[in-house]
């Protein structure tokens, strides 16, 4: 596709449920991120993949975050025993890597509401 | 003192007029610089990226940098109402490449 595509773009779970969300980048780009946006905050960043690097998971809040990417390409964020301080926007972005650029482009979001 | 720093606002300007953002950083080896413009509700998109000190144009926006007071800044030129947006500064730091990101501030283009 043309852009970063996220699914499923609104999510609402029970507490306790294991979520998945997944991202589709740009192709080409071979840097992909999650990030976490809270109503009103700022981005938190949580993962970031390069190529066929080993990831920067340093962002990730807890043991019940994890993510892959797989081939390359498509990557799924995976969230076990949801919480509610879980809920908020997760937000994928991919560039073309190289550690030296921050041109991000961003995909629409995956809204999560943990009830 | 924080990574990247930008005041929250609003700031409020009325339209035709010219709209200054301001970020500053910590990391005095940062080389890369990028705004992006975020609209209530949705992602954020790069609107600017900047490498060198100066100014740098693209259309009504420029970015300026002066590495040497470690602060970059977006002038917004002409300010409509579609500019009412929030602005986030991210900074790629220069000791661990980490792209550092501002909370962003919150512009009202007042018609």
């Amino acid at each position: 596709g043309a852009g970063v595509s996220q699914s499923p773009s609104n999510k609402v779970t029970e507490k306790g449920k294991d979520v998945e969300l997944r991202c589709d980048p740009i192709s080409g780009h071979t840097a992909l991120y999650w990030y976490r946006q809270s109503l009103g905050q700022g981005l938190e960043f949580l993962i970031y993949f390069q190529g066929n690097s080993a990831p920067d998971k340093s962002g990730l809040p807890s043991d019940r975050f994890s993510a892959e990417r797989t081939g390359g390409s498509v990557s799924t964020l995976t969230i076990q025993r949801t919480q509610q301080e879980d809920s908020a926007v997760y937000l994928c972005a991919s560039s073309l890597g190289d550690i030296n650029t921050g041109e991000l482009f961003f995909g629409e979001g995956s809204r999560l509401t943990v009830l | 003192q924080k990574e990247v720093e930008q005041n929250s606002g609003p700031l409020s300007v009325p339209e035709g007029a010219i709209a200054s953002l301001n970020c500053t950083y910590s990391d005095r080896g940062s080389q890369s610089f990028f705004w992006y413009r975020q609209y209530s509700g949705k992602s954020p998109e790069l609107i600017m990226s900047i490498y060198s000190n100066g100014d740098k144009e693209d259309g009504r926006f420029t970015a300026q940098l002066n590495k040497a007071s470690q602060y970059v800044s977006l002038l917004i030129r002409d300010s409509q109402p579609s500019d009412s947006a929030t602005y986030l500064c991210a900074v790629r730091t220069g000791n661990n490449r980490k792209l550092i990101w501002g909370l962003g501030t919150s512009l009202a283009v007042n018609p």
